[in-house]
């Protein structure tokens, strides 16, 4: 059973360009969650998708995030317009349920390097 | 949101000894915490999820204990090898889904 994949494992984007961020969860798994790690900081929580749904989207900046989990395909972190700041580690989980007990399996995140 | 804390931010520990860490957090609104190791330029792994007032964990030389009441979770190493080496995160959950709220984590380094 392959674990969650993320892709790209690198991205470099110069200030203003988009980034397209991908996570494929576990079989099985209907629930993802995106965390991002800014130098120096823990992760943090950005947003909660079941399939074709935000469920919880209180981690996520107002502006240029945006995050999906289609009926089919991966689950797509957007960022639009990117800026220095958005430079980050970005992490995808997924687990088989909602509940706080449920274990989440992370990805090897996407590095996002801003030019 | 929880305050979630962990201390000592990072220990450095002799091969052979035993360690142990903190995770503290409020008492209210608990409804499980768990506990990651992550190595460098790894995912977070899931060591133990801990739901009890009370609750002992173990795996392998790694044990965890939970005190929901005063708002800390204990997590030990006993008899420490190097690839025992990782940052331990704790994410306790103050909502009924599983919405993590991480700690800063403690970074572990085991030398020989």
């Amino acid at each position: 059973n392959a674990g969650v994949m993320q892709n790209p494992r690198h991205l470099v984007r110069r200030r203003g360009q988009e980034a397209r961020l991908r996570c494929s969860p576990m079989k099985g798994h209907s629930h993802v969650y995106w965390y991002r790690q800014l130098p120096e900081e823990g992760l943090k929580f950005m947003v909660y998708l079941q399939k074709e749904n935000i469920i919880d989207e209180s981690g996520m900046p107002k502006e240029r995030f945006s995050a999906e989990f289609p009926k089919e395909g991966p689950s797509i972190l957007r960022i639009q317009q990117v800026v220095r700041g958005d430079s980050a580690a970005y992490f995808c989980a997924s687990s088989t349920g909602t509940g706080a007990s449920y274990e989440q399996y992370f990805g090897p995140g996407t590095r996002l390097t801003v030019t | 949101i929880l305050n979630v804390e962990q201390s000592p931010q990072s220990l450095h520990v002799q091969e052979g000894d035993s360690t142990n860490f903190t995770c503290s957090f409020p008492s209210s609104n608990f409804y499980a915490l768990h506990w990651y190791r992550w190595e460098t330029a790894k995912s977070p792994e899931a060591l133990f999820v801990m739901t009890l007032n009370g609750d002992e964990k173990k795996k392998g030389r790694i044990s965890a204990t939970l005190n929901t009441k005063e708002g800390y979770s204990y997590l030990y190493i006993k008899g420490s090898q190097p690839e025992d080496s990782a940052t331990y995160l704790c994410a306790p959950n103050g909502d009924s889904w599983g919405k993590f709220q991480f700690g800063a984590g403690t970074q572990v380094v085991v030398t020989p």
